[in-house]
């Protein structure tokens, strides 16, 4: 079974500074996938960054980082330059694949609600 | 395109009735997804289908059913509400065999109170 922890209920930020939200995972299969989703107030699921198990390279969208320490097992979320709109919710997830082709499922961790200050 | 879409967008329920979550997507995607949000946690996958007709048990299947008649469409049923079954409800879908960094989809969520 796969687990994912986010150790951070709640963090607050300073406008314009950079923020580290942190993600644990634990999983014995060698492929797996990490996501990272934005969740603002008004509900929806918004996606920001990808990393594969098998990616050398760190992830990068726009202000959005991913510092993936594979055999620390975590792939924390970096963003930099935090804006007010980035006040939200933060989850990572975990893809999973079920065998005989039968499909996948994201596996998601408790979130951190990032607050940021003006 | 409209995505993904889920209908209604809230409904307040008294314990023991039913009611029906319809998810629709419009881009042929052949999985689909429900899982639940409770206040301040993640979200936990209750059924899946990876196909017209087929449907599987997720996480917390207990106290739901799922039918898949058609591709676009994925229903998610309560028999008999419950409160623990306050919750907030999500809808997704993705690709079969899509990149592997190719997200699910998700709707916009429904807000289900039994009281």
């Amino acid at each position: 079974a796969q687990k994912i922890t986010q150790t951070q209920p709640g963090m607050f930020v300073q406008e314009k500074e950079a923020v580290t939200l942190d993600c644990t995972y634990d999983t014995s299969d060698p492929s797996y996938g990490l996501f990272w989703y934005k969740q603002p107030s008004s509900g929806e699921m918004i996606f920001l960054i990808y990393q594969g198990s098998y990616d050398q390279q760190n992830a990068t969208e726009g202000r959005y980082s991913l510092n993936f320490q594979k055999a620390r097992k975590s792939a924390n979320l970096v963003i930099s330059a935090s804006q007010l709109g980035d006040s939200a919710m933060y989850f990572c997830a975990m893809r999973e694949y079920f065998p005989n082709n039968a499909g996948n499922m994201l596996t998601f961790g408790g979130g951190t609600r990032l607050m940021v200050k003006p | 395109n409209a995505g993904v879409t889920q209908t209604p967008k809230f409904r307040v329920l008294k314990t023991g009735q039913s009611m029906t979550l319809l998810c629709a997507q419009d881009m042929n995607h052949e999985y689909m997804y429900w899982y639940r949000q409770d206040p301040g946690m993640g979200l936990r996958l209750i059924h899946y289908s990876v196909g017209e007709g087929t449907t599987a048990k997720g996480e917390v299947p207990d106290g739901y059913n799922v039918s898949r008649l058609k591709k676009q469409n994925f229903l998610l049923g309560l028999e008999s509400a419950a409160p623990s079954q306050t919750s907030v409800y999500f809808c997704a879908s993705s690709y079969k065999g899509g990149r592997p960094q190719e997200t699910q989809y998700f709707g916009p969520g429904t807000r289900l109170l039994v009281l």
